[in-house]
């Protein structure tokens, strides 16, 4: 059974970097797709990132290239980086396997 | 960029019954389209892929259907379990879009 675990720092000042990692168990990171999504408070989803079993990426141009999707085979963990954070990128982050599960998500609070 | 839109937005139905939630989209998606349920606190679950097909461990009381610009996710006889938020998403043409869901409540 594949299990997708997020992880992050929970609360983000604006300007600043938002780093989540997914680790990913039960399944070689390097034999599928991952995708990025997130849920802003109360509303519905959002597309963020994905990125293929041969490394190419994709992004969501909403988010005017503020973004970084990558992988690391050493620990089977996806990650993904959202530069120069506002109080709009508040949500619930979730890392998904291309047409299989979801992780729990991880919410992200971006304030002073 | 793709729009998908949904019907209704709420669909206040009993236990037993049969319900039909719609997905319409902007431009053609061929059959990628995905159906996804998600109950209150928790991370969504992938119910159909590519229009009409289950995905693991989804009963067979949930039936996708359509192709192109059309779909319809019906689900034979409500479980109490069923009652949370439907969304559709297409994966056809990035990016990956979502509908803003239909919920299911209880009647």
């Amino acid at each position: 059974q594949v299990r997708l675990q997020e992880s992050g720092p929970g609360l983000v000042k604006p300007s600043e970097t938002l780093s989540l990692t997914c680790t990913v168990s039960g399944a070689s990171i390097s034999s599928y797709d991952w995708h990025w999504f997130r849920q802003l408070p109360g509303k519905g989803l959002e597309w963020i990132a994905h990125i293929s079993y041969s490394a190419t990426t994709d992004y969501n141009p909403s988010l005017n290239s503020r973004v970084t999707i990558s992988v690391d085979t050493s620990t089977n963990q996806v990650s993904l980086k959202l530069y120069s954070v506002t109080n709009a990128d508040t949500a619930v982050y979730y890392c998904a396997r291309g047409g299989g599960g979801w992780g729990q998500g991880t919410l992200v609070t971006v304030s002073s | 960029e793709i729009v998908l839109t949904q019907s209704p937005g709420t669909l206040s139905l009993s236990p037993g019954e049969r319900a039909t939630l719609s997905c319409g989209s902007s431009q053609s998606v061929s059959s990628y389209l995905a159906w996804y349920q998600q109950r209150p606190g928790q991370a969504p679950r992938l119910l159909i892929y590519g229009a009409s097909t289950r995905a693991t461990g989804i009963p067979d009381r949930f039936r996708g259907s359509g192709s192109g610009t059309d779909f319809i996710l019906t689900i034979s006889r409500l479980e109490p379990e069923d009652f949370a938020v439907y969304y559709c998403q297409q994966y056809g043409s990035s990016p990956y879009t979502f509908g803003p869901g239909t919920k299911v409540d209880v009647k």
